[in-house]
């Protein structure tokens, strides 16, 4: 089992450039989160997935911000029009879900970087 | 809303120190409760986690217990190491599986 991985791991761009980032979760892992971490706090949540059904988006996530997960294994988030308060880690991890299991394991991270 | 409050940091400690690390969390309903560690340059890692009221946690030496009445998951470990230097984050779980509400971490420096 190779652990959430996460791609790329470093992103820059310029302000107004759309970024499209990469999860794939532990497989057989039914739920998959993404969380956005700012330098010297914790991690924030943004949404999550059980399989292909988006459950929850936090008032964080703009309308810029948009995430799929169309076969229900690996998720894509992207960000339209990117700003610099947008430069953070995003974070991505998944979980078997209850009743299985609710400890979620999170990847290495995508460090974004808006110019 | 939900929310949680984790004692400030930097925490600088000796080697074979006593370590605490206080966290307390809002009542809304009865969530699993972790601690999440994060060593430098290094990811997010499931450090324990408790699901009900008394549960004890634990693992690589360090504990922490689920208090219903005080509403606390205080994490402690009886001699800390070097490398236990890392930034540590209490973080309840609503929602029966949902979203983990991070405290915004604490973290620990230990001097040999």
């Amino acid at each position: 089992d190779t652990g959430v991985s996460q791609d790329p791991r470093h992103k820059i761009t310029k302000r107004g450039q759309n970024v499209t980032f990469r999860c794939d979760p532990i497989s057989e892992h039914n739920r998959l989160y993404w969380y956005r971490q700012t330098l010297g706090q914790g991690p924030e949540f943004l949404t999550y997935f059980q399989n292909e059904a988006q459950l929850e988006k936090s008032r964080l996530l703009s309308d810029r911000f948009s995430a799929e997960r169309p076969k229900g294994s690996f998720s894509t988030l992207e960000i339209q029009r990117t700003e610099q308060g947008d430069s953070a880690m995003y974070l991505c991890a998944s979980s078997l879900g209850l009743p299985l299991g609710d400890e979620q394991f999170f990847g290495p991270g995508t460090r974004l970087t808006v110019l | 809303g939900d929310s949680v409050t984790q004692m400030e940091g930097p925490v600088t400690l000796s080697e074979e120190a006593f370590l605490t690390i206080n966290c307390t969390y809002t009542a809304t309903g009865y969530p699993s409760l972790f601690w999440y560690v994060q060593y430098p340059g290094e990811g997010l890692q499931l450090l324990l986690k408790a699901t009900k009221a008394d549960d004890k946690g634990s693992n690589k030496g360090f504990e922490a217990t689920y208090r219903k009445e005080t509403t606390s998951f205080h994490l402690e470990k009886g001699s800390v190491q070097v490398s236990d230097s890392a930034v540590y984050f209490c973080a309840p779980l609503y929602n029966q599986g949902g979203k983990l509400i991070f405290g915004q971490g604490t973290e620990l420096s230990v001097k040999p």
